[in-house]
Formats: structure tokens, sequence, C-alpha cells
């Protein structure tokens, strides 16, 4: 039972333009929604999340946006750096689950 | 502060093997997991701890045990070695909070002949 789904396992991006990174869900009951970044040989770092209760959020060149409704999350990147190339995970918690749930990654590779 | 350390970074075992994979964090924190990451499945827990003295079950822990005996320390093991469990291996830690936020280590690279 595959909850989150990242439905594009790689992307590539020409430095400078926006990057959209994609990650749907099925169960309605999570509570915030995390994306982290991951490099080669290293282990995944939090990039930025969003309440459940807002549908968009920003910082820096980046910004989730949050579409309840069709239970779909989404990083955009702008503009994007060589040093963006990385894989990211999307993650959803429930309040008093303990745990996240990940997403399957999508590698985004930046072209210079 | 070190944040959250693995050893070892590196092991080949060959099937039927045992090993232990230790994970430390210095940062207090109540909550230890121990995640896989194959290619094209994303990171699926194996086991996790919510306070010293506790594990639970995650999504594959079959294959592996766990102990968290100290509040720092969140041991995996692997009784005996299949080439499935070839992996990536990461640790993670969080103090809760608002998110679950969790801070990983730079993970453990297991290949079982």
């Amino acid at each position: 039972d595959q909850q989150v789904k990242q439905n594009s396992p790689s992307l590539s991006v020409q430095e400078g333009r926006i990057s959209i990174l994609n990650c749907d869900y099925t169960n309605s009951m999570f509570d915030y929604f995390l994306w982290y970044k991951k490099y080669p040989a290293e282990g995944p770092t939090f990039l930025i999340s969003i309440s459940s209760i807002k549908d968009k959020n920003e910082d820096g060149r980046f910004t989730v946006f949050l579409n309840k409704s069709a239970k779909h999350l989404s990083l955009h990147i702008v503009p994007s750096q060589p040093g963006d190339s990385a894989v990211y995970f999307c993650a959803l918690y429930t309040f008093g689950n303990e745990k996240l749930t990940f997403g399957t990654g999508t590698r985004l590779t930046i072209i210079p | 502060n070190a944040g959250v350390t693995q050893t070892p970074k590196f092991r080949v075992l060959k099937t039927g093997q045992s090993m232990t994979l230790l994970c430390a964090q210095d940062m207090n924190h109540e909550y230890m997991y121990w995640y896989r990451q194959d290619p094209g499945m994303g990171l699926r827990l194996i086991h996790y701890s919510v306070g010293e003295g506790t594990t639970a079950k995650g999504e594959v822990p079959d294959g592996y045990n766990v102990s968290r005996l100290k509040k720092q320390n969140f041991l995996l093991g692997l009784e005996s070695a299949a080439p499935s469990q070839t992996s990536v291996y990461f640790c993670a830690s969080t103090g809760g909070g608002s998110y679950n936020e969790q801070f990983f280590g730079p993970g453990t690279r297991l290949t079982v002949l």
C-alpha cells in the first residue's frame, strides 16, 4: 500500500530555470508535509515543510505548495542552481504517529 | 555536536553471517529510527524507538532486530544476512516537535554476497 508517490524518478532542468518536483498521497489524515534533500554518500537533510492548514510556504528559492483536495504536494526551486542536483524525498507526518512516511524520491539534475 | 553518526560506513558480508550496525546521536533525542534505501523504493522504515528501552516494528522489519539500551544509541542487528538485505541503511533521530523533523546519519552501505 504505497501511500506516497513521486511519479517522476528523475528530472533534468537547465540552470536558472524553475524545477518542479511533485508528490501525491492517498491518505487525507496527514498534518505536515516535508521535503528532504539527499546528496550522494550523505544522509537526507530537511529542506522545507508545510502545515496542512496552509497552501503555500516559501523559504528563499524554495516554495512548497499543497493542494489538499487533489492530495498533491509540489516543491518549486527557482532559480535552479547546480548545487540543487540531488535526490528529493517528500515525507508526510500525522500528529501522534511518531513516524514519517517517505515518497520514492526524484533525482534532480541541474544542467549548467 | 557530531549529530547522528553511524558505524561502519561500509561492510561486505557473506550469506548467513551476522553483524550489528551502530547509530549514535548526541542531541538528546527521544526518537530514533532505522531505514533502508533501495533504488526506486525510497526510504523504508525497518524499526524505530520512542525512548530508551523501547522498540517497535516499522514497514520492513523481517530479518532485523534492534535494541535501545541507552538513549543515545540504537543498534540494528542482522542475525543471518541474505542478499536481499544488500542496501544502504540510514539511522535518524528526532526530538519530536511540530512535524517530527528527523536528522539523519551518513549511512552504511551493506553488501551481502
